[in-house]
C-alpha cells in the first residue's frame, strides 16, 4: 500500500511569505503528526492531528498551524516565513494517537526561505 | 554544506561485523521506543519498535534492547552492509499520552 505522500518535495519562499505543506498518510491511519528537522535542533514535534482535531501539540509559535481533513489528510501552515524557518518538514501517520503504536514518516518538504 | 548545529556521534564499522548503536532516553514514563534510520535526503524510516513489557525484540538482522533500569536503548544490526549506513534515530513516547520524543541520532558509517 501507499506509504505517507507530501507534497511539494521542495520550497523556495520569501522572507514575509506563508507556505501551505500538504500529507496524505497511509490509507486507513487517522493520525497525522508534523515535525520540524534542521541541522541544529534536530527532530522537534510541532503537532498531531486525530479525527481533525488537534490533539497534542509542540513548542512553536503560532505562525506554525495545522489542520486535518475528514479523509485524515493534513495541511500545516506556516505565516509571516523567517530565515530560520528553512527546515525539513515531515509528517508521520499511525493508526492511533502517538506514542502507541507505529508511526511512518513520509520524504519531507524542504523549505528554504531567503 | 551544513550549518554549525548538531555534532552527531558516529559510529564507523567493517562491512560485516556487527554494530551497535546506543541511546540514552529522558523520560521514566515511557512505554514505547521505534529506532529509525534516515538517509540523506529521504524521511526517517521505522526499524523496529520494543514496548516496555519487553527487554528485547528481533526483527531481520536488527535486535533492539531495552534497560527501564538505567533508561537505555540499543539497536544491534548484524552483518552490518554499506547500505546500512545513515543516521539512526531512537525516539519514546513520553508515556502513552505524550508525542514521540527524538534523540539526537547517530551517524553510522559502514566500510566496504
Amino acid at each position: 500500500k501507499a506509504g505517507v505522500t507530501q507534497t511539494p518535495r521542495y520550497l523556495i519562499k520569501t522572507r514575509g511569505q506563508q507556505v501551505t505543506l500538504s500529507c496524505s498518510p497511509i490509507s486507513g491511519h487517522r493520525s497525522v503528526s508534523w515535525y520540524q528537522q534542521t541541522p541544529g535542533q534536530g527532530l522537534q514535534f510541532l503537532f498531531e492531528y486525530f479525527s481533525e482535531t488537534q490533539r497534542n501539540k509542540g513548542n512553536f509559535p503560532g505562525r506554525f498551524s495545522g489542520r486535518q481533513f475528514s479523509n485524515s489528510r493534513s495541511e500545516m501552515n506556516v505565516s509571516t516565513l523567517e530565515l530560520g524557518d528553512s527546515a525539513l518538514y515531515l509528517c508521520a501517520s499511525s493508526l492511533g494517537l502517538r506514542g502507541n503504536t507505529e508511526a511512518f514518516f513520509g520524504q519531507g518538504t524542504r523549505l528554504t526561505v531567503v | 554544506g551544513e550549518s554549525v548545529g548538531l555534532h552527531l556521534p558516529t559510529l564507523s564499522v567493517q562491512e560485516g561485523d556487527n554494530s551497535i548503536i546506543n541511546c540514552a532516553y529522558s523520560n521514566s514514563a515511557s512505554d514505547y521506543f521505534i529506532w529509525y534510520k534516515q538517509e540523506s535526503g529521504k524521511g526517517p524510516q521505522f526499524i523496529i519498535d520494543i514496548r516496555s513489557n519487553m527487554d528485547k525484540r528481533q526483527g531481520q538482522r536488527v535486535t533492539v534492547l531495552l534497560n527501564k533500569t538505567v533508561k537505555h536503548l540499543s539497536l544491534q544490526i548484524a552483518a552490518t552492509q554499506p547500505g546500512d549506513s545513515a543516521v539512526y534515530f531512537c525516539a519514546e513516547n513520553g508515556g502513552s499520552q505524550g508525542n514521540l520524543i527524538f534523540g539526537k541520532g547517530t551517524k553510522l558509517s559502514v566500510k566496504p
